[in-house]
């Protein structure tokens, strides 16, 4: 059974660009969050969606959207890069919002 | 404000030898505990975790013990292996959900052969 599958693997954007990250979970999981991993942070959640609903939000400022299709594959989007946003963005399957998740590898974002 | 603390950022250890890598957390309505492990170049993977109801969960070479009152959780390894090196993630839940879970910075575990 395939993993989460997450693209692009790497990035390099510039500061007041937009980026697009893309997340395909395990078959039949319906819950997908992502979170931001920066050195000495740890990982932040940003958002989790069910059912292509967000669910629930982190404390992340409206530069940072996302979106789940009727598939459960996801998408997140970082509008007006700052050079703060350089962090690795991981994305978790489960089967419910009350599951095990299970990650993908991450999109390495670097902004210059 | 950091709810889930994990202090020590590095840790080497020998093979052979038992490595402990401790977790503090500041909540007391955090009611289950889990570590995750992180390759490079991989994404985390849920290793072992112990509900609030218990104080010690056993899984092969990997224990976790949790001590309430002090609000910290410790993950035992023995005997350390070279495959162990990685960097563990401690997380604490109060409920469900992925806002539910806070994790810790990350301590990165190096075994010396």
């Amino acid at each position: 059974k395939a993993g989460v599958t997450q693209t692009p693997r790497y990035l390099i954007k510039t500061r007041g660009q937009q980026v697009t990250l893309s997340c395909s979970p395990i078959s039949g999981h319906r819950s997908v969050s992502w979170y931001q991993q920066t050195p000495g942070q740890g990982l932040q959640f940003l958002f989790e969606y069910f059912s292509e609903t967000q669910r629930n939000k982190g404390n992340f400022p409206g530069r940072f959207s996302g979106r789940q299709f009727s598939n459960s594959r996801s998408e997140m989007n970082v509008s007006t890069l700052e050079l703060g946003d350089s962090a690795l963005y991981l994305c978790a399957s489960s089967q419910s919002l009350t599951g095990e998740l299970f990650f993908g590898e991450g999109s390495r974002l670097t902004v210059l | 404000d950091q709810q889930v603390k994990q202090n020590s950022p590095s840790l080497s250890v020998q093979e052979g030898r038992i490595s402990i890598l401790n977790c503090d957390y500041t909540n007391s309505m955090f009611d289950y505990f889990l570590w995750y492990k992180k390759y490079p170049a991989e994404g985390p993977t849920f290793l072992i975790s112990i509900s609030s109801i218990k104080d010690k969960n056993e899984d092969g070479r990997f224990t976790v013990f949790l001590n309430k009152s002090a609000k910290h959780l410790s993950l035992h390894i023995v005997p350390s292996q070279p495959g162990d090196s990685a960097v563990y993630f401690c997380a604490a839940s109060r409920g469900t959900g992925a806002n539910n879970l806070f994790f810790g910075t990350g301590t990165r575990l190096t075994v010396i052969p």
